[in-house]
Order: C-alpha cells, then sequence, then structure tokens
C-alpha cells in the first residue's frame, strides 16, 4: 500500500536560518507531489506541486523553493526564513488521471 | 479561477445529531474531494465523488456536477468527527485541487 512520511513532525527556527522539510511517498511510482501551507484560520495554500523529476511549478511567489531530486522525494527549502513563513505545512501526493489526494502528517513551523 | 464556497462556516452539535455541510464551487470540475482535518492536524480523504453518491459508515456525500454543489453528510454523530471539514475542486485539465475555507465542526459528549 501506499505511505507519505513527512518530517520533521515540528520545528522552531530562528529568523534568517536555512530551512529543508523533506517528504517521501512509497508504494506508488511518479505520482504528482504536493507542498501545502495553512496559516490560522485554516484556508490551505499551494505553494508548489511537480508532476516529474525536476518539474516543479510554483503557484505564490514566496521565500521558498522546492526540490524533487527523486521520482519519490519532495523537498521545501529557504536560505532565510522569514517570521511570515511559520505556518503548518502539508506534503500531499496522488497519481494521474485526477485521483484521491492523500496527506502526510505536517509539520508544524515556528518562527522565532 | 475555480470559486468553491463552503457552507456553514462553523457548526457545533450534540453528539447523536445529523449535520449536512455543503460545497458550492462556481465551474465544471473533473473531480471533487472531501477530507476532514482532525484537531492534531491530519487530513483524511473522506471521499473522491465527482459526480453520484457514495456512503461510507456513518458519512454519505453527494455530488450534483450539473448544478455544481456537493453535499457531505455525518449521521449519528460523535466526537470524533470535530474537526474542520474541506471540499476540493479540480477543473478540466488540471492538477490541482481547489479548496474551500472548511466547515469547523465541534461534537459535544
Amino acid at each position: 500500500s501506499q505511505t507519505i512520511h513527512q518530517w520533521p513532525a515540528t520545528l522552531v527556527q530562528p529568523v534568517g536560518s536555512p530551512l529543508s522539510l523533506e517528504c517521501t511517498v512509497e508504494g506508488t511510482s511518479n505520482p504528482n507531489l504536493y507542498w501545502y501551507r495553512q496559516a490560522a484560520g485554516r484556508g490551505l495554500q499551494l505553494l508548489f506541486y511537480s508532476v516529474g523529476i525536476g518539474q516543479i511549478s510554483s503557484e505564490v511567489p514566496q521565500n521558498l523553493s522546492a526540490s524533487r531530486p527523486q521520482d519519490r522525494q519532495f523537498i521545501l527549502s529557504s536560505k532565510k526564513l522569514l517570521l511570515s513563513d511559520s505556518g503548518f505545512y502539508l506534503c500531499a501526493w496522488n497519481t494521474l488521471p485526477n485521483q484521491p489526494q492523500h496527506f502526510g502528517d505536517g509539520t508544524r513551523l515556528s518562527i522565532l | 479561477g475555480i470559486q468553491v464556497e463552503q457552507s456553514p462556516p462553523d457548526l457545533i452539535l450534540q453528539e447523536g445529531a445529523n449535520s449536512t455541510l455543503r460545497c458550492n464551487f462556481s465551474d465544471s470540475v473533473n473531480n471533487l474531494q472531501w477530507f476532514h482535518q482532525n484537531p492534531w492536524g491530519q487530513l483524511i480523504n473522506l471521499f473522491y465523488i465527482p459526480s453520484g453518491t457514495k456512503q461510507n459508515g456513518r458519512l454519505s456525500a453527494t455530488t450534483v456536477a450539473t448544478e455544481r454543489y456537493s453535499l457531505l453528510y455525518i449521521s449519528s454523530s460523535q466526537t470524533t468527527d470535530s474537526g474542520v471539514y474541506f471540499c476540493a475542486v479540480e477543473e478540466g485539465g488540471s492538477y490541482i485541487p481547489t479548496f474551500g475555507r472548511g466547515t469547523s465542526l465541534i461534537v459535544h459528549p
């Protein structure tokens, strides 16, 4: 069966520090991968999505970047975190054609 | 882009009550999903339902694509049903689900 792993679960970082959040999917190949951010007030904001290795689309210009070095690995990064980067980050996957989307358990990021 | 509106925004129930959550969308969709986000933040896919009706235990969902809405029914609610319920739709040819702002449900014992 397919599973999605996301880590770390919680992270506290100082302003200006770098960030790397990792997401991996098991049990499937060539998944679509997504990074979302959820701020207080519950809306989900799509940050990046990827339909294949090295293919990244950005939905919102920001301080973050994403990479997909392997088929089932999706990484969210920042060189210098801002206070506004605080939030709950969720990774998700599905397959083509339109199929149910499945989420990781999320990372709670606090910037001090 | 497509607009997704969920109602009501907040709902408080007593355990055992039934409820109906609604999702309206502004254009034709190829995909519609309902999710439950529990108080710990985990998002669980409840239904993949671009059209028709599905049931899973005490939960059921109906999508009327031609009228651009979907309904999620919760019967005999339990405290574990508490959380936020999201509707997400995909327009034709898009890989990108558009999420509504959710309905926050609190079920009291």
